[in-house]
């Protein structure tokens, strides 16, 4: 089965411009959750999608948003870079249970994002 | 509010046990989740515990007492390999959709 895959892997940017990343789950998983790991730093979760539709959100501002497609794949953009936001973004993909929340999650490799 | 406590980084010697400490206090409680880091690489998952007690898995183990907010991950045998972080997650029921809250991680350093 394979993993969960992210792209690009390596990402080098300007301040001021966008970017969007993208993220493909395992197959059969449909929730999708986003992080951004800064060095030294936990997750700081962005938010989480399942079916379409956005189920959990971060304490991140509005120029971070995503979307996730009928087929899972997921996409999360970034407007107005600015050089605070040069981190590592993970991508995480698992099942739901009955309850809601999520089962063990599945990490991609990352999206690295320089912001120069 | 939500927050989950890990020791920052711990030293342990190559073939000792090492106990990596997670205390949390959250709304509510609906199982936590224990994931291996190493640097440069994406999280892996290692444990899950949602009742009281001890899950053993090889060289790892993870307990949880519900009533004190407080886990532990036990690494036994230590490995250079097991140098790593080590992060803690609390699905928090107080949260709409139960949504997971991180610790900031253990940096665990294994010396020969």
């Amino acid at each position: 089965k394979a993993g969960v895959t992210q792209t690009p892997r390596y990402l080098i940017k300007t301040r001021g411009q966008q970017v969007t990343l993208s993220c493909s789950p395992i197959s059969g998983h449909r929730s999708v959750s986003w992080y951004q790991q800064t060095p030294g730093q936990g997750l700081q979760f962005l938010f989480e999608y399942f079916s379409e539709t956005q189920r959990n959100k971060g304490n991140f501002p509005g120029r971070f948003s995503g979307r996730q497609f009928s087929n899972s794949r997921s996409e999360m953009n970034v407007s107005t870079l600015e050089l605070g936001d040069s981190a590592l973004y993970l991508c995480a993909s698992s099942l739901l249970s009955r309850t809601g929340g999520t089962y063990e999650q599945y990490f991609g490799p990352g999206t690295r994002l320089t912001v120069t | 509010g939500q927050n989950i406590d890990q020791p920052t980084e711990m030293t342990a010697t190559e073939g000792a046990i090492v106990q990596i400490n997670c205390t949390y206090q959250t709304s509510g409680f609906n199982g936590l989740f224990w994931y291996q880091q190493h640097a440069g690489e994406a999280p892996t998952f290692l444990s899950y515990n949602v009742l009281d007690g001890l899950e053993e898995k090889g060289r790892f183990s993870s307990f949880l007492s519900r009533s004190k907010g407080y886990s532990y991950l036990l690494l036994k045998e230590l490995q250079m390999k097991d140098s790593a972080s080590y992060l803690c997650a609390v699905r928090d029921t107080g949260k709409s959709n139960y949504q997971l809250i991180w610790g900031a991680g253990t940096k665990l350093i294994i010396k020969p």
